[in-house]
């Protein structure tokens, strides 16, 4: 276990809705990634925030935002669900500032499945 | 690096044999990061080993070496007396900037007894 969690652990939601996705990160990790991975593929870098501030972001539309806490935990919202949404949503941890060597730690991901 | 290609959509490997892992990738940077990282089935993707561009000698732990070929913009694993808990999806990836980590498409590997 990598000592991130996700909740919920599935979650279906009908098209046009919202959702609020959950991660706690370890202690002490300030940095936070989220990546959708849609079956059969890899993740796909979403956005990564660092000390509640988005610290980058990747090809997503404005609907996909985030919020970081000072208590190690973040969410990932989703605005107007569309179909191509339906994904396992990871988040990933990180100790100290952004930075290409560090190691990422994983949660087990919530599986979103829009109808 | 920009984009991450992973060739092989599965393997297969008899136990306490050995299998590699392929993976190309295209960067424009001079320094750079490879990392390979394991997602078993339902359960948490964890990294297995990392490669920093600039250093020369592969990176090795335990079972799991690579083989970094930075002209050829190559970086293949090597998983060593194959065991049943190496089962799993594997993950070729490097980070476009300090936050973009670009993953390839996977290879399902499986490790029959």
């Amino acid at each position: 276990e990598t000592g991130v969690t996700q909740s919920p652990t599935h979650l279906i939601k009908t098209r046009g809705q919202q959702v609020t996705l959950r991660c706690s990160s370890q202690s002490g990790h300030n940095t936070v990634s989220w990546y959708q991975q849609a079956l059969g593929q890899g993740p796909q870098f979403i956005f990564q925030y660092y000390r509640e501030e988005e610290n980058g972001r990747g090809n997503f539309p404005p609907r996909f935002s985030g919020l970081q806490f000072p208590n190690y935990s973040s969410e990932l919202n989703v605005n107007a669900l569309e179909l191509d949404d339906s994904a396992l949503y990871l988040c990933a941890s990180s100790r100290g500032s952004p930075g290409a060597y560090n190691e990422q730690f994983f949660g087990p991901g919530t599986r979103l499945t829009v109808l | 690096a920009q984009t991450v290609t992973q060739s092989q959509p599965e393997m297969s490997v008899q136990e306490a044999e050995t299998v590699t892992l392929s993976c190309t990738y295209d960067t424009s940077e001079s320094n750079y990061y490879l990392f390979w990282y394991k997602q078993p089935p339902s359960r948490q993707m964890i990294l297995v080993i990392r490669q920093e561009a600039y250093k020369q000698q592969n990176a090795t732990e335990n079972r799991f070496s690579v083989n970094f070929q930075k002209a050829a913009k190559s970086f293949s694993l090597k998983i060593s007396d194959s065991q049943l808990g190496d089962t799993a999806m594997y993950f070729c990836a490097s980070p476009r900037d300090n936050n973009d980590m670009r993953f390839g498409a996977g290879t399902r590997l499986t490790v029959k007894p």
